[in-house]
């Protein structure tokens, strides 16, 4: 069992539409969860991040973690076609280094 | 934040050549990652270069297949060696400076021919 496990999709949504992703995990160390944006032949760009459990919003991303149950969310309001991207979600155990553990990555397509 | 710039971009390279992928970035950090990214899959951690030590490797990997370089606090290499079709990937460096998250170059996109 992969410790980050995420849907790959492809996620094809109408724009405007509310869009949510998400991930589990496996490891209960993991303290700091980030959500990363990778446009093709690009690499993965920081959307958000949350220390341990809580609603994060930005604009029109809200991250969400819910340690009890292991599970990552990010939700995109009013969907735009620049959008369409793949996801990733990734942990880190801040007392286990700065190394990274992500997600398979989740491909959005938003449609206009 | 940190900026990163690697290079090349792309290439295409003949099996059983080889090739150096370069990454600088524009503050001091203390560990660099390298990743590997297969077409339709996400990031697979290669080694964490640390400068002045050799670097660490995930399982599945090897030095004498990817060797790494980190001169200094700015800057590392990533060689992948006696390249065949299955090496074909975007290959990713990246930097978490304490306190902040992880930061990424644009990749390289190799092709083995």
């Amino acid at each position: 069992q992969k410790e980050v496990e995420q849907d790959p999709g492809p996620l094809s949504v109408p724009e405007g539409a509310i869009v949510s992703l998400n991930c589990t995990y496996s490891n209960s160390a993991f303290q700091y969860f980030m959500w990363y944006r990778q446009y093709s032949r690009k690499g993965p760009e920081l959307l958000m991040y949350t220390y341990s459990s809580g609603n994060k919003e930005d604009g029109r991303f809200t991250a969400q973690v819910d340690k009890s149950s292991k599970y990552i969310s990010l939700f995109i309001r009013d969907s735009q076609p620049s959008d369409s991207a793949t996801y990733l979600c990734a942990a880190r155990d801040n007392n286990a280094g700065n190394m990274l553990t992500f997600g398979g990555g989740t491909r959005l397509m938003v449609k206009p | 934040s940190a900026v990163i710039s690697q290079k090349p971009s792309r290439d295409i390279c003949q099996r059983g050549t080889s090739l150096t992928i370069q990454c600088q970035v524009d503050s001091q950090v203390t560990m660099m990652f390298w990743y590997r990214q297969q077409p339709g899959q996400s990031l697979t951690l290669i080694a964490t270069a640390n400068q002045g030590s050799e670097a660490t490797y995930e399982s599945g990997f090897v030095i004498d297949k990817f060797p790494i370089s980190r001169p200094n606090l700015t800057f590392s290499t990533l060689t992948v060696s006696n390249m065949s079709p299955e090496d074909s990937s975007i290959y990713l460096c990246s930097v978490s400076p304490p306190g902040t998250n992880a930061f990424f170059g644009q990749g390289t996109r190799l092709t083995v021919v």
